[in-house]
């Protein structure tokens, strides 16, 4: 089975520029995340979805962050314009199913091998 | 505000010994709890994940959760230089289903 695939792996640019970033979530798995991990943090939930809908964006910054999931498939972040303190790693995962009915193993996460985003 | 909260470390533990490691979650809500290890440089993998008060065991790893004292912990027997990792707890709240990971201890195995 095919993993999390995310693209670019390593980005350089400069305060200001645009910049985004493609996911493909493990196929058949409803549930897409994009994480934020600052160096030396623990992973910071920036937007999930639910197939092609927005279960949660409170801790995205909306001014300058932005994410589609268009056919409940592959999903892009982009930031635009970029901080210097935007400089961090991106982690996409997903997850068969994250219900309301009770725990369960669908709700365990996989995570890509994320894209390295410097800003200078 | 959501919180998961773990000692960041280092902890520093003998080759042979067992390693430790606690996680706090504020949400009394929360149902579901995971331990993902995490090496420098790579992403999170999942170790371990406990729904019910009690103790889980899977080899050498042991997760305890405790829901009325809002704990869980990570248990590592027999600790190898190449657990030395990064250990991520994370919470997921059902109801509002909402994902929350703490920051991390960082445990170091000596040989």
């Amino acid at each position: 089975e095919a993993g999390v695939a995310q693209s670019p792996r390593y980005k350089i640019i400069e305060k200001r520029q645009s910049v985004a970033f493609w996911c493909n979530p493990i196929s058949g798995h409803a549930t897409l995340y994009w994480y934020q991990q600052i160096l030396g943090q623990g992973p910071k939930l920036l937007i999930q979805f639910q197939n092609n809908g927005v279960v949660d964006d409170s801790q995205l910054p909306k001014d300058r962050f932005s994410a589609e999931r268009l056919k409940g498939v592959d999903s892009t972040l982009k930031i635009q314009p970029a901080k210097l303190e935007d400089s961090a790693v991106y982690l996409c995962a997903s997850s068969f199913f994250f219900g309301t009915s009770g725990p369960s193993l669908q709700e365990t996460q996989y995570f890509g091998p994320g894209t390295r985003l410097l800003v200078l | 505000q959501k919180e998961v909260e773990q000692n960041s470390g280092p902890l520093s533990v003998p080759e042979g010994a067992i390693a430790s490691l606690n996680c706090t979650y504020s949400d009394r809500g929360s149902q579901s709890f995971f331990w993902y290890r995490q090496y420098s440089g790579k992403s999170p993998e999942l170790i371990m994940s406990i729904y019910s008060n009690g103790d889980k065991e899977d080899g050498r790893f042991t997760a305890q959760l405790n829901k009325a004292s809002q704990y869980v912990s990570l248990l590592i027997r027999d600790s190898q230089p190449s657990d030395s990792a990064t250990y991520l707890c994370a919470v997921n709240e059902k109801l509002y289903q909402k994902v929350t990971f703490g920051t991390g201890t960082k445990l170091q195995v000596i040989p």
